[in-house]
């Protein structure tokens, strides 16, 4: 059973505007919640990231939203550039019990700008 | 700042053989973690190491096993290799510190082929 999930496999947006990538969790227990950035043949970057406590961070032209009562979860991308193109995960930990190091995964949006 | 780097780049194996994948991880971070990506899936959370001690595992075999040496860099080895091991391996550090947050920064992986 996933916990995370995202469950667009693919977004196509115009340069320019905004890419809104969702994601839904289902174990409570999570509390500090990540989006990673992932081209071919590299490892996944680190984005952004967002602690419980919160509903919203943001970083420049990236903001994540924080729904707890939803479980759910959404990265903004404004504005939108060829270059953001790649596939994004979004992934949970819980911190409580210092399981910082088991990050739980969603299957990753493909994102794609067009200029 | 020197990033997390993984060797070999690429590997076959065949079924039954053995395989060792090392990392390096980022200059001042103490924790290494391991993801394994198949096709089409988010990274899967392996295991982690907290100067040099097993610090949780994920929902694999005792086949896999691993090392975190007194530099922090780390060692993951898979013994008697099945065709479903076929993946890209991820190594991730991060620094741990008692009840914080802290993100993980990945190195560019290891893609492992078994025949």
């Amino acid at each position: 059973d996933q916990q995370v999930k995202q469950n667009s496999p693919s977004l196509s947006v115009q340069e320019g505007r905004i890419s809104i990538l969702n994601c839904d969790y289902t174990n409570s227990m999570f509390d500090y919640f990540l989006w990673y950035k992932k081209y071919p043949a590299e490892g996944p970057t680190f984005l952004i990231s967002i602690s419980s406590i919160k509903d919203k961070n943001e970083d420049g032209r990236f903001t994540v939203f924080l729904n707890k009562s939803a479980k759910h979860l959404s990265l903004h991308i404004v504005p939108s550039q060829p270059g953001d193109s790649a596939v994004y995960f979004c992934a949970a930990s819980s911190l409580r019990g210092g399981s910082q190091g088991n990050l739980i995964f969603g299957k990753g949006t493909k994102l794609s700008v067009k200029p | 700042e020197t990033g997390v780097t993984q060797s070999p780049t690429h590997l076959i194996k065949t079924r039954g053989q053995q395989v060792t994948l090392r990392c390096s991880s980022q200059s001042g971070h103490n924790t290494v973690s391991w993801y394994q990506q198949a096709l089409g899936q988010g990274p899967q959370f392996i295991f982690q190491y907290y100067r040099e001690e097993e610090n949780g595992r994920g929902n694999f075999p005792p086949r896999f096993s691993g090392l975190q040496f007194p530099n922090y860099s780390s060692e993951l080895n898979v013994n008697a290799l099945e065709l479903d091991d076929s993946a890209l391996y991820l190594c991730a550090s991060s620094d741990l510190t008692s009840g914080g947050a802290s993100e993980q920064f990945f190195g560019p992986g290891t893609r492992l082929t078994v025949l």
